[in-house]
């Protein structure tokens, strides 16, 4: 596609559910990026694909957060028995190579009641 | 630690008036810094790229600066239009193996008519 596309655009859950957000890259991008940002602050890091593989995980906050790109395109965060603080919106970003321009999408708003 | 500071946490101006937003830095070593705005509901889209011998660039009514002595970057908006209301997220990239990215927690702009 023309940009990075994130679904769904809003998610609203009940504590303990399990939540999948998708992330569809700028076609060719090999990195792909994934972050959490709070109301009012900077996207904070969680994880970094290079192709398939997770290059970095460093970034999720503990085991109820996972992260996959099994053919190195698509990409889908999962959050297992969600948590109120897991609110927040999760930022997708694509980039041609490691060390480029990062492309973002527009973002999935979740919101764990 | 890597860290990235801005300054003002926010601001309010009058359509047509300058501003200058500020971002204080200590990632090492430096590879690059950009400046993303990012609209309310939107993912940040990249205004400028600053590398390590760069000390001005502009886009339009934006103007970049870097001291890399300093460690200091500048972002002065000219004649500011009511759409330029958004966040602007500082943003550096180091240069080790993993070349991470460093956020910063932005300066929310508001331009009032």
């Amino acid at each position: 596609g023309a940009g990075v596309s994130q679904t769904p655009s809003n998610k609203v859950t009940e504590k303990g559910k399990y939540v999948e957000l998708r992330c569809d890259p700028i076609s060719g991008h090999t990195a792909l990026y994934w972050y959490r940002q709070s109301l009012g602050q900077g996207p904070e890091f969680l994880i970094y694909f290079q192709g398939t593989g997770a290059a970095d995980d460093s970034g999720l906050p503990n085991d109820r957060f996972f992260a996959v790109r099994p053919e190195g395109s698509v990409s889908t965060l999962k959050i297992q028995r969600t948590e109120r603080g897991d609110s927040a919106v999760y930022l997708c970003a694509s980039s041609p190579q490691v060390g480029g321009e990062l492309f973002f999408g527009e973002g999935s708003r979740l919101t764990v009641l | 630690k890597n860290q990235v500071e801005q300054s003002p946490q926010s601001l309010i101006i009058l359509e047509g008036k300058n501003c200058t937003l500020q971002c204080n830095y200590t990632v090492s070593p430096f590879s690059n810094l950009r400046w993303y705005k990012q609209d309310t509901g939107r993912g940040p889209v990249s205004l400028t790229i600053m590398t390590f011998s760069e000390n001005t660039k502009s886009n339009g009514r934006y103007t970049a600066t870097l001291d890399a002595d300093t460690k200091q970057s500048s972002l002065h908006i000219t004649a500011s239009q009511l759409s330029d209301s958004a966040s602007y997220i500082c943003v550096v990239r180091d240069n080790n193996a993993g070349n991470m990215l460093t956020f910063g927690g932005g300066t929310r702009l508001m331009v009032k008519p």
